[in-house]
């Protein structure tokens, strides 16, 4: 079954430190890969994205995610947090070829202390 | 990017009563448009894929007849949820996609928040 999986409930980094979120997939193939934030009360996002290529993608607020087909993985990675990245993050996966079902992970909720 | 509005944002019911959201996209046109519902401190789960002049797909456990999807123009989908009960509280949040660019893109809506007493 298609699944994904983001393994911390909750992290907590100081401001200026660097981050790692990380997401591992359950797909017949490899998909479209997606993080998006989501602020307390609000919609979601679109952090960065992954549908081909080069493996590091680089998104918004200085985020960057790499995929590892190898490992089933694509975690984000910003190298020095804000106070004002504090959220709560969605790793997703859609079909190859299409945003017809996007399936999110459970979510990590990162909160920044000064 | 591209905005997706819903309104409301908030809304307190009775238990027994009927609920509308509605879904716009602002500056594009949206064929397809998707309901997801967030329970507090879960992610996000489709609820259904609503089709611009069509009907909507729902997905497995989701009841049609509960969730009323319409989709009358390609700016706007509506989500109305019938004889809303406390289970029914949420947050439902809808997206929109854009097939502009080359790269097909979806953008989420803020979120209406949902209590049924």
């Amino acid at each position: 079954a298609q699944s994904v999986t983001q393994p911390d409930i909750h992290i907590t980094v100081s401001e200026g430190a660097s981050l790692e979120l990380r997401c591992n997939y359950s797909y017949g193939a490899t998909p479209y890969l997606f993080w998006y934030v989501q602020s307390p009360g609000q919609g979601l996002q679109l952090l960065l994205k992954y549908f081909s290529g080069d493996t590091l993608v680089q998104g918004i607020k200085g985020f960057e995610a790499e995929f590892k087909r190898s490992q089933s993985s694509f975690n984000l990675r910003k190298p020095s947090v804000h106070w004002s990245d504090a959220a709560e993050y969605f790793c997703a996966v859609a079909p190859p070829g299409g945003y017809n079902k996007l399936i999110f992970g459970a979510g990590t909720r990162l909160a920044v202390h000064p | 990017g591209a905005v997706v509005s819903q309104h409301p944002s908030r809304v307190i019911c009775k238990s027994g009563t009927s609920v509308k959201i509605e879904c716009r996209s602002l500056d594009f046109q949206a064929t397809t448009m998707f309901w997801y519902r967030q329970f507090p401190k879960q992610s996000l789960m489709l609820m259904a894929t609503s089709n611009e002049g069509s009907k909507a797909t729902y997905e497995q456990g989701v009841e049609k007849d509960k969730f009323l999807i319409n989709h009358a123009s390609l700016t706007l989908s509506t989500l109305t949820v019938t004889s809303a009960h406390p289970e029914d509280s949420s947050f439902y949040i809808c997206s929109a996609r854009d097939f502009r660019g080359l790269i097909e893109t979806q953008y989420f809506g803020p979120g209406t928040r949902l209590l049924v007493l």
